[in-house]
Parts: structure tokens; C-alpha cells; sequence
């Protein structure tokens, strides 16, 4: 198995750019989360779906902040316009069972934004 | 979901036993306890989960009193390998879809 993947693994912009991330779950794996990590706020959930269909959207600082899972088999995350504070790594995790607790997390994706 | 506290960052040397200890005063009846690893520039890894007395894999062992009021995860012979950051979570995985809120976690250092 493939694991999760995450692309790109590193992205540069320019503030006010629009930033797309992206994420492949586990195959047969139907919850997906968004996750946000930066030194001074540590891991942040930002989102996750369940089959599909976001369920928890709480966490998404502003509404610059979009994610869509158009598919079992994929998701993005989207910023625009992109500002330097949304310089972080954003990771992506998917399980298999409403009730577990055993997320597979991804690479990341390390975002600059300047 | 109910709030954890785990100390901030431990030492420790090659070959020793570890244990780092969770409080979790307010979990509620159907919480479950789990504790994630995460190495630098890595997303977290599961490593073990719990509701009550004692579990153990192939890498941990928790620990979890009869008030649940706290856990232990326990490290045996650990190796430079295992520094990393280890996060203790609580929650209703039934109920909150398996959602999961970390904390600041604690920072293990293993040194030769």
C-alpha cells in the first residue's frame, strides 16, 4: 500500500496567490482529515470528512480557507488569497471506520507563503 | 473531547525503560485513550489505544488505572530511534467520528 500521498511536498507563493493542496487517502479508507502544524500552535484539525461529505468544518481559520473531497480517492484543500501567517505543513490523514482512532497521516505538504 | 496534560519533554538514555504518564481528569464514560508518535518533519503515527487496565503491542505498553484518570504509555529499552514527540488523546470515537484534538505533546530526547 501506497500510504497516504500529498502534493506538492513543498510549495513557495507569493502572498495573495491562491494555493491548492492535495491528498490521496488510503484506498477503502472512508474518513479524510486536514490538519495544519506550525511551532506555535502545534498540529491544528482543520476539517474531515466522513464518506465523502465534510462533517466538521470548525477548525478552518477563515473563509479563505476551502477543502472539497470530490471522490473517495481524493481531496483538496485550497487558500486564497494565501497571507504569510498560513505558512505551516499541512498534513492529510485518512482511516478506515467511523470509530477508530488509527489516522494514517501523510507526508505533508510544507507551505511558504511570502 | 476531554483535555489532556503530559509534561512538556523528557530525557532519557539507550536501553531504558520510558514512561510517560497522561492526566485526563474530565474523560467521560465512553472515551477511549490513544497515543500517537511523531518524528521530525513526519505526520503522527499511531501506537497504541485503550480503555481500561492494560494494553501492549509490538511497541508500548498502556497503562490505565481503574478511574481512567490518567495513562501511562511505557517505552521498554528505548533507542536513539525513538525520539520524537509523543501526544496522548482522549475521546469518543463513536460519537465524534473518530475526531481527534492534540495537544502539545511530549518531546522525548534518547541519548547515547
Amino acid at each position: 500500500d501506497a500510504g497516504v500521498i500529498q502534493s506538492p511536498r513543498h510549495e513557495v507563493t507569493e502572498m495573495g496567490q491562491e494555493v491548492t493542496l492535495r491528498c490521496k487517502p488510503i484506498s477503502g479508507h472512508n474518513s479524510l482529515f486536514w490538519y495544519r502544524q506550525t511551532m506555535m500552535r502545534g498540529l491544528e484539525l482543520l476539517i474531515y470528512f466522513n464518506n465523502n461529505v465534510p462533517i466538521d468544518d470548525s477548525g478552518m481559520p477563515e473563509d479563505r480557507f476551502s477543502a472539497k473531497m470530490p471522490n473517495a480517492s481524493f481531496s483538496t484543500l485550497k487558500i486564497q488569497p494565501s497571507e504569510p501567517r498560513d505558512s505551516a505543513v499541512y498534513f492529510c490523514a485518512s482511516k478506515k471506520g467511523q470509530s477508530s482512532y488509527e489516522q494514517y497521516f501523510g507526508p505533508g505538504t510544507r507551505l511558504t507563503v511570502t | 473531547l476531554a483535555k489532556t496534560t503530559q509534561p512538556i519533554s523528557m530525557d532519557s538514555y539507550e536501553g531504558q525503560e520510558v514512561n510517560i504518564t497522561c492526566s485526563h481528569n474530565n474523560i467521560a464514560t465512553n472515551d477511549y485513550i490513544t497515543w500517537y508518535q511523531q518524528f521530525p518533519s513526519q505526520g503522527p503515527r499511531f501506537i497504541i489505544q485503550g480503555y481500561k487496565t492494560k494494553v501492549t503491542n509490538e511497541v508500548a505498553s498502556l497503562f490505565i488505572p481503574a478511574d481512567r484518570k490518567s495513562s501511562t504509555l511505557s517505552l521498554p529499552r528505548v533507542s536513539l530511534s525513538d525520539t520524537a514527540v509523543y501526544y496522548c488523546l482522549v475521546g469518543d470515537g463513536y460519537n465524534q467520528g473518530g475526531k481527534l484534538i492534540f495537544g502539545q505533546g511530549t518531546e522525548l530526547s534518547v541519548k547515547p
